[in-house]
């Protein structure tokens, strides 16, 4: 069965950095576009990162643009999220996902928890 | 504030059916068929619930149903279950790569 489970999130200080992971299994990752999503405590869902099955196209919403950069190895199913000049309003949860067709979210991980105070 | 925009809070007894609504703009929900509800428990992450405006993943409960017009998605719940107690997002496929979200409704089966 499909599964994707985050990891790496923790308490950082603001303008710190930090890298999350995904590890997914059950599906052949490369045959995929993947995409981060966040849920700030108590708030509703953005959908600011996705990468293409090859690595070569990647979406930034302007609210992480410049800072975050999303990647993927597909030999490790694996798939990343580097940010840089992490800000109190970077707190959230955020989740990995599969991206099916027509831009819809199909598989979920459990999320991960990443808080950004001093 | 979200892009979409939807009500707070729905509500409905077992066995009725609820209606959400999810209201954009010709840019996102009235220009492309690319509506997309999830379900979230508390604590829980996200599930797809309906793709492409009315579509449904395998495993979904024909009870719930998704329809379009004009630049207004809606999600229909028939049947209310317990279970069904959950908040529920809209997406949308926007310009420019972009996918947006509504604010969620707080579904309560009374």
């Amino acid at each position: 069965q499909v599964q994707l489970v985050e990891s790496g999130g923790r308490l950082v200080k603001p303008g710190g950095s930090l890298r999350l992971s995904c590890a997914a299994s059950g599906f052949t990752f490369s045959d995929y576009y993947m995409g981060w999503i966040r849920q700030a405590p108590g708030k509703g869902l953005e959908w600011f990162s996705y990468i293409s099955t090859s690595g070569s196209t990647m979406y930034y919403a302007d609210s992480v643009k410049g800072r975050f950069t999303i990647s993927r190895d597909n030999a490790k199913n694996s798939l990343y999220l580097q940010m840089n000049s992490l800000r109190a309003e970077d707190t959230a949860v955020y989740y990995c996902a599969r991206v099916r067709g027509s831009y819809a979210l199909g598989y979920w991980g459990q999320g991960t928890l990443v808080t950004v105070s001093s | 504030q979200s892009a979409l925009t939807q009500p707070p809070s729905a509500s409905g007894s077992p066995g009725q059916s609820v209606t959400i609504s999810c209201t954009g703009t010709s840019s996102d929900v009235g220009g492309y068929n690319y509506v997309s509800w999830y379900q979230q428990h508390p604590g829980k992450a996200p599930k797809l619930m309906i793709y492409e405006v009315s579509k449904r993943p395998s495993g979904v409960p024909d009870r719930f149903s998704g329809s379009k017009s004009g630049n207004t998605a809606s999600l229909t719940v028939s049947g209310l279950q317990a279970e069904d107690e959950a908040d529920y997002y809209c997406s949308s496929y926007a310009n420019s790569d972009n996918v947006v979200f509504g604010g969620g409704s707080q579904l309560t089966v009374l």
